[in-house]
């Protein structure tokens, strides 16, 4: 089972500012299956990026999605108000179980 | 309109069993992986399992194979997850999504437990 982890556990940051999520893989995710979704509170989850950099349908670009083998970064571009929540990455790419990370609280500072 | 739509929200008592559904609509539900993901309160995502409706081939993960059965009725476009015997530590949102990654999710369903 792959096991990922996500740095930081919170990240504090001020609208307009740049973010950069972590994800790490305990072993290689296979083909870049590697997947980044945004909860909000009350809310299911939303995926964001699928295959490590292809933006989910009516996801904005200012949300870009990068890595390979087991070293993967979600970047936010430019802030806005809308992408305070919880991040999640997930591996789909070898055979199940399809393991999320922990999850990233983004805050505003 | 593509949704997947679940059943509402549940209180039962440790040792009851209990089945909940995601009902499809929109597209071809055969043809795409169905999937369960539980949120416990204040916590995580955790991947439970996925099924196949056309086949129902199911693959479970390690943490949950023997504590819950996902299945499927494809005539009818819905997934079900289901407990034989609920303890407490089922208390949770429980989420059903479709697709490999999940790119449609339905509403989730609220699962508590207690004596």
């Amino acid at each position: 089972e792959i096991v990922l982890t996500q740095s930081p556990g919170t990240l504090s940051l001020s609208p307009g500012e740049r973010a950069t999520l972590s994800c790490r893989a305990s072993q290689s995710v296979s083909s870049s299956y590697l997947a980044w979704y945004q909860q909000k509170p009350g809310q299911a989850p939303r995926l964001l990026i699928y295959v490590t950099s292809s933006r989910a349908t009516g996801i904005p670009d200012r949300f870009t999605g990068s890595g390979s083998g087991t070293d993967f970064t979600l970047t936010i571009s430019r802030l806005e108000p809308e992408d305070f929540a919880v991040y999640y990455c997930q591996q789909y790419g070898s055979s199940p179980p399809y393991t999320f990370g922990q999850g990233t609280k983004l805050e505003i500072k | 309109e593509v949704q997947l739509v679940q059943s509402g929200a549940e209180v039962k008592k440790p040792g009851e069993s209990l089945k909940i559904s995601c009902k499809g609509s929109g597209y071809s539900f055969s043809n795409q992986w169905i999937g369960w993901v539980r949120q416990m309160p204040g916590k995580g995502l955790e991947w439970m399992g996925i099924i196949y409706p056309g086949d129902s081939d199911t693959r479970y993960s390690p943490s949950f194979q023997g504590q819950v059965t996902i299945s499927a009725d494809k005539s009818i476009s819905t997934a079900y997850l289901q407990w034989s015997s609920l303890k407490a530590s089922d208390t949770a949102m429980y989420y059903c999504a479709r697709g490999d990654p999940f790119d449609l999710w339905g509403q989730g369903t609220l699962v508590t437990v207690s004596s």
